[in-house]
């Protein structure tokens, strides 16, 4: 059976400073890592997904996760966000014909 | 390329009462996902469908249920309603099934309360 924990359910933090999105994940599958996000009333899309090999996945628009096997963990980091990045962020583990999402965590970016 | 489309997007009914949701797919996709957003659950797994066949189903009870057609479109049915299935329902569709390496697109939901 799959889980998937973020660790924390609201961060706030100012504009140019760095985040990190907690995610931790327990899986009996091989399994298949995903960050989806869900801006202000609009529905979810993928920021970015592990599959294989190198353990740090980047995004187009400046976030990367890096994939902790020793650790399952899945951390998703940005080194300075944007007021654009308010949104609500879903850590989800893929495997044996589901995907199973975490609660999710509000990111609050303030001026 | 059409997106995930779910209708309708509001509903209202009583308890007791049954409801349908539907779900077209992108265009070519024959895995469809249906979920359970509520506010501080996060998105909760109904089932999973690939080609008519449902291939999981998540940790609802039977009043919960579903079926594919044949051109990949989606129905989820929700007997007798109780007040605590007020929530957004989603549905998501993707090449191959959700559980392996293929990015799921999203609907915009169905927001379903019950009163």
């Amino acid at each position: 059976a799959q889980s998937v924990t973020q660790l924390d359910s609201q961060v706030p933090v100012f504009e140019e400073a760095p985040v990190e999105l907690r995610c931790n994940y327990s899986s009996s599958v091989s399994v298949y890592l995903f960050w989806y996000v869900q801006y202000p009333n609009q529905g979810l899309q993928l920021l970015l997904k592990y599959l294989s090999g190198s353990t740090l996945v980047e995004s187009i628009n400046g976030f990367e996760a890096e994939f902790n096997k020793s650790q399952t963990s899945f951390h998703l980091r940005k080194p300075s966000v944007h007021i654009s990045d308010t949104a609500e962020y879903f850590c989800a583990v893929g495997g044996g014909f589901k995907t199973i999402f975490g609660a999710g965590t509000r990111l609050f970016v303030k001026a | 390329k059409a997106g995930v489309t779910q209708t309708p997007r509001y509903l209202i009914k009583t308890r007791g009462q049954q409801v349908t949701l539907s779900c077209s797919p992108i265009s070519g996709h024959r895995s469809v996902s249906w979920y359970q957003q509520t506010p501080g659950q996060g998105l909760q797994f109904l089932f999973e469908y690939f080609s008519e066949t449902q291939r999981n189903k998540g940790n609802f009870p039977g009043r919960f249920s579903g079926r594919q057609f044949s051109n990949s479109r989606s129905e989820m049915n929700v007997s007798t309603l109780e007040l605590g299935d007020s929530a957004l329902y989603l549905c998501a569709s993707s090449l191959g099934s959700s559980g392996r390496n293929n990015e799921q697109f999203f609907g915009p939901g169905t927001r379903l309360t019950v009163l």
